[in-house]
């Protein structure tokens, strides 16, 4: 089966570094996404990694490895505007209709 | 590029009538479009996937005579909830996926969300 794995919420100060583990299982891998959901708003996207390794986009980095079934989202100089949910997840073969994480809830404070 | 809205964004019903949500691709045509669920502080849960001109295909435990999906076109999907209840009170949102190759033909984009009350 398919299965995806974040914690719940995490909570850093204003200037920080934080990272947003995501553990996954699935049959067929068509790489991983990562979005960002502020309360009341749709998902935007972060980032998409389909091979492995760290790739990076200004502030947020997202990392692979698909051996481990394993990513994170590394986001640096944390903002307040940060503070949102974070979604990972996998389209399955097929319709790639997505299996979504849980999603963390990322508070950060002043 | 790759723009997705929804109508309306926000909407207030009695219980028991039925409200439509139209979901639209403004630049591109969406081969499949998706339909998800979500209350508050939780993630997106699925309801269904639409392919234009074909049936909805549903996900376990949603009830299909109940969130009635039509896919007319490749630009446009509609989620008729009907006979609605307060339980319907949720964020909808739907997203559609691009006929393009790579990454494009991969990734979902997301309409803003309809936000539901049902009184």
């Amino acid at each position: 089966g398919q299965n995806i794995d974040q914690p719940t919420e995490m909570t850093a100060t204003e200037g920080a570094i934080v990272q947003i583990n995501c553990t996954y299982q699935t049959s067929g891998f068509n790489g991983l996404f990562w979005y960002q959901q502020h309360a009341g708003e749709a998902p935007t996207f972060l980032s998409y990694n389909v091979l492995d390794g760290l790739e990076e986009k200004g502030r947020f980095s997202s990392f692979l490895s698909r051996s481990k079934g394993y990513s994170y989202l590394l986001l640096k100089e944390l903002q307040m505007k940060d503070s949102a949910s974070y979604l990972c997840a996998i389209p399955t073969s097929g319709t790639y209709k997505y299996i979504f994480g849980t999603g963390t809830r990322l508070k950060v404070l002043a | 590029g790759a723009v997705v809205s929804q109508h309306p964004s926000w909407v207030i019903c009695k219980s028991g009538t039925s409200v439509k949500i139209e979901c639209r691709s403004l630049d591109f045509q969406a081969t499949t479009m998706f339909w998800y669920r979500q209350f508050p502080k939780q993630s997106l849960m699925l309801m269904a996937t639409s392919n234009e001109g074909s049936k909805a295909t549903y996900e376990q435990g949603v009830e299909k005579d109940k969130f009635l999906i039509n896919h007319a076109s490749l630009t446009l999907s509609t989620l008729t909830v009907t006979s609605a209840h307060p339980e319907d009170s949720s964020f909808y949102i739907c997203s559609a996926r691009d006929r393009g190759p790579g990454q494009g033909a991969i990734e979902q984009y997301f309409g803003p969300g309809t936000r539901l009350t049902v009184t």
